[in-house]
């Protein structure tokens, strides 16, 4: 079974410092991960997806992720962090080929960006 | 940008009493989801849909629980006899494949059953 851990609730960083929202995974064979911001009363926005490829991925408003396979890891980052990224954040994944097409996602973890 | 749209945002019903939650997906897309997440929760899969009929569902997605796409727009979720767990957020996503590509989430409806 494919899982997803995110082992912070709650991140706080300081508006302008780098920040990192951690998650790693489990998952059969070869991974596909996302990342997915949540904001209030808003439904997910998908930032970015690790298909194949480069490790380190590009995605909406700045973020990156860099897809470690050794340490099964998925961490979401941004060299800057804005107030206005304070949201809530969700790691998912999915078997690249085989099984289920249904991404399984964490249990979020909630950014703080303090001005 | 083309969004999927969830209508109510909120539905409060009583416990035993059905509910209709509507989803409209973006119009291209081929594949419909829905998820929960109960508060405090992680997101959780439901059911997918394509081709107008269920692809997978989880364990959770039991006989109270029915889909339909009753018309090329519309994807609802009815939930026939509504019981306190079940209040939660729920979630329509809607993707042109189910492969690689990310899923289009709505803004969700609260259902809160007392």
């Amino acid at each position: 079974a494919q899982s997803v851990a995110q082992p912070e609730d709650q991140v706080n960083v300081a508006e302008g410092n780098p920040l990192t929202v951690k998650c790693t995974y489990s998952v059969s064979g070869n991974p596909y991960l996302f990342w997915y911001v949540q904001y209030p009363n808003r439904g997910l926005q998908f930032l970015l997806k690790y298909i194949t490829g480069d490790n380190l991925v590009k995605g909406s408003y700045g973020f990156e992720a860099e897809f470690n396979k050794s340490q099964t890891s998925f961490h979401l980052k941004k060299p800057s962090a804005l107030v206005s990224d304070s949201a809530l954040y969700f790691c998912a994944v999915r078997a690249a080929s085989g099984g289920s097409y249904i991404p399984t996602f964490g249990r979020g973890t909630s950014l703080i960006v303090h001005p | 940008e083309p969004e999927v749209t969830q209508t109510p945002s909120h539905q409060v019903t009583q416990m035993g009493q059905e509910v209709i939650l509507r989803c409209v997906p973006i119009s291209n897309h081929l594949y419909f989801y829905w998820y929960r997440q109960i508060l405090g929760q992680k997101v959780e899969f439901l059911v997918s849909f394509y081709n107008n009929e269920i692809s997978e569902k989880s364990e959770i997605f039991d006989d109270q629980f029915s889909v339909e796409r009753p018309d090329g727009s519309n994807f609802t979720l009815k939930i026939r006899s509504t019981k306190l767990e079940d209040s939660a957020m729920y979630f329509c996503a809607s993707a042109w494949t189910s492969g690689s590509y990310e899923q289009y989430f709505g803004p969700g409806t609260r259902l809160t059953v007392t």
